[in-house]
């Protein structure tokens, strides 16, 4: 059975730091694309980072460039977000997601306030 | 980035009756491979996402046999053969052929 589960989430204020885990088993992880995608309260899905199967290639939406950072190891069958600098419109729930988002994690919630 | 919209945003649906979601890409989704990347999801209350259809017309492994996708190019449609209790939610179409994939708005469905 596929299985990611997502950890690291919770309240932080506004341009501090959290690191995202995405925790998979039931699939070869190696040889996938991994991909986090977030959901604002009350609102829709937006993929915000992917990474390649060896971590060669990172791709990240405009608005989290160089302040995200997705990472994998494939020997822990993990994936990571790095999220620094972070802004009010970054609270949402973040899921992790494998491939063409055919498997996803339960999410994990991001609430950034003073 | 592309963008895709889907209509209608509500969809209020009688239960067994059918039901239909579209969703229009603002390019086409052909792939030089021959397949077209667009997939629909739908998140349950409370729950994450799941993918229902993948390549337009592709029933994932559980998904019921009401549930089909059709289209080509940039025109898409979700339909629901008879709409049961549980398929109450937020559908999603979702293009994977250029990079950010991109969502539509959501169609929440509701029972009437």
């Amino acid at each position: 059975e596929v299985q990611l589960v997502e950890s690291g989430g919770g309240l932080v204020q506004p341009g501090g730091s959290l690191r995202l885990s995405c925790a998979v088993s039931g699939f070869t992880f190696s040889t996938y694309w991994m991909n986090w995608v977030r959901q604002a309260p009350g609102k829709g899905l937006e993929l915000v980072a992917s990474i390649k199967q060896d971590g060669s290639a990172k791709i990240y939406v405009d608005s989290v460039k160089g302040r995200f950072t997705i990472s994998r190891d494939n020997a822990k069958n993990s994936l990571y977000l790095q999220l620094n600098n972070l802004r009010a419109e970054d609270t949402a729930v973040y899921y992790c997601a494998r491939g063409h988002l055919s498997d996803w994690g339960q999410g994990s919630l991001v609430t950034v306030s003073s | 980035d592309v963008v895709m919209t889907q209509s209608p945003l509500s969809l209020p649906v009688t239960l067994g009756q059918p039901a239909s979601i579209s969703c229009r890409s603002s390019q086409s989704l052909v792939h030089s491979d021959g397949y077209t990347y667009l997939n629909w999801f739908q998140q349950r209350p409370g729950q994450s996402p799941r993918r229902l259809i993948y390549k337009v017309s592709n029933r994932d492994s559980g998904v019921p046999d009401r549930f089909s996708g059709s289209g080509s190019g940039t025109d898409f449609t979700l339909k629901i053969s008879r709409v049961e209790a549980e398929d109450v939610g937020v559908y999603y179409c979702m293009q994977s052929i250029y990079w950010p994939y991109t969502f539509g708005q959501g169609t929440k469905l509701e029972i009437k």
